[in-house]
């Protein structure tokens, strides 16, 4: 079983959809939550981080973890043309090594 | 700020030969991190330093792949002799500090061996 695992996609919705990114992972020791944002021909950039339980909202989007389930989402809210890329989801596995999934690829289309 | 520099951008080489990458990380950062990311999955650690010291390197097939960090700021990585499924990004990334959630990565460079 991967530690991380990630609906690869692609997945396609017009401009203004409520856009719903999942993973879920198998340790119940994961602590910090990252999802990334990759355009083409580029590295990751990181969008926001979520510790333990709970949600974390910035701007048009949500960090949600369910630790329980051992799920984690990204909610994209009014979504735009310039969202498509692939989301990566990340799990700090102690002392900052990053266990990614495979990343889902967004296109939205105008 | 200037963000994580890697060269060269492309690479085209034929099985078994030889090639390097170069990564010069943010100004500052301590940890410096190489991952490989083959087509449609997610990046994958190789390598993480702190300074220019080893800090994890478990998934690093040493056989064929080293690297350094010389005097803990820029670092090369070298593939020797190059397979077929080595074709990958090889991302590079710095963080400030070790255990740090946010990464800043470069731009990669995308390998493909023939």
């Amino acid at each position: 079983q991967k530690e991380v695992e990630q609906d690869p996609g692609p997945l396609s919705v017009p401009e203004g959809a409520i856009v719903s990114l999942n993973c879920t992972y198998s340790n119940s020791a994961f602590q910090y939550f990252m999802w990334y944002r990759q355009y083409s021909r580029k590295g990751p950039e990181l969008l926001m981080y979520t510790y333990s339980s709970g949600n974390k909202e910035d701007g048009r989007f949500t960090a949600q973890v369910d630790k329980s389930s051992k799920y984690i989402s990204l909610f994209i809210r009014d979504s735009q043309p310039s969202d498509s890329a692939t989301y990566l989801c990340a799990i700090n596995n102690q002392g900052g090594k990053l266990i990614f999934g495979q990343g889902t690829e967004l296109s939205v289309k105008p | 700020e200037a963000g994580v520099a890697q060269s060269p951008r492309y690479k085209i080489i034929e099985k078994r030969q030889s090639v390097a990458f170069w990564c010069n990380p943010i100004s500052g950062h301590a940890t410096l991190y190489w991952y490989q990311q083959i087509l449609g999955q997610g990046p994958k650690l190789l390598i993480q330093f702190q300074n220019n010291g080893v800090v994890d390197d478990s998934q690093l097939p040493k056989d064929r792949f080293s690297a350094e960090r010389l005097k803990g700021v820029d670092s090369t990585l070298k593939i020797q002799p190059a397979k077929l499924e080595d074709s990958a990004v090889y991302l590079c990334a710095s963080s400030q500090h070790i255990g740090s959630n946010e990464q800043f990565f470069g731009p990669g460079t995308r390998l493909t061996v023939l």
